[in-house]
């Protein structure tokens, strides 16, 4: 089955730095990628996605990067704010039911 | 509001005791998901169905059952033979033909 591995797990910024978090996958046969946002005591939230069609994908100051020969993708946000501050989630998966996440990244903004 | 709902926001249970999740949808998703999180872990599959009547196992299965009898309702039963019940447990659902699956805010049960 597909496996996830997300780096790093913490991660701290000052205000207006640019954040990146890399995602490796196993599953040569994955072909949607989402990133989502959790807040503290909340559920994740997606926020921007990509398919294996597609290597970039850009909304406002959140972009998605897939690179499938390698078998990883990143999440680049820009012009960070304190209110980016949550626990940031990659996935993998071909199919319902078949998607994977990885552990986690804590983003911290400074202000 | 369309969404996803869970209840109770915390639980509570003495060991031993079988609980149920609950978890509603009214965005007319045919797939529904329950997963598990634990500090410093991502979010593992405990189960998923694609249509009522019809539910297969995920990574974690074993200690939970489930039932899917309306299209709208999931509920997860953590049994007592799941050794570690203590977690943050999430509902979420999806379209048939769409990988984006949409979260509820999420059951804290703590087992004393």
């Amino acid at each position: 089955g597909e496996n996830v591995e997300q780096h790093p797990s913490t991660l701290s910024v000052q205000e207006g730095d640019s954040a990146v978090i890399k995602c490796t996958y196993s599953d040569s046969a994955s072909n949607y990628f989402p990133w989502y946002k959790q807040e503290l005591g909340k559920g994740p939230q997606l926020i921007i996605d990509i398919r294996s069609n597609v290597g970039e994908k850009k909304d406002q100051r959140i972009a998605v990067t897939l690179n499938k020969t390698a078998k990883h993708f990143s999440l680049h946000i820009t012009e960070t704010q304190p209110e980016d501050s949550a626990v940031y989630f990659c996935a993998a998966g071909r199919r319902r039911g078949d998607m994977r996440f990885g552990a986690g990244t804590r983003l911290t903004v400074k202000p | 509001d369309g969404g996803i709902t869970q209840s109770p926001k915390y639980l509570f249970r003495k060991e031993g005791q079988n609980v149920t999740l609950s978890c509603e949808q009214n965005l007319n998703h045919d797939a529904m998901y329950w997963y598990r999180q634990d500090p410093g872990q991502g979010l593992r599959l405990i189960y998923y169905s694609q249509i009522v009547n019809d539910f297969q196992k995920g990574d974690i299965a074993e200690g939970y059952s489930v039932s899917r009898e309306k299209k709208e309702s999931f509920p997860l039963t953590v049994t007592s033979a799941q050794k570690n019940p203590t977690a943050f447990y999430l509902c979420a659902s999806s379209e048939l033909a769409i990988n984006e699956q949409f979260f509820g805010p999420g059951t804290r049960l703590t087992v004393l």
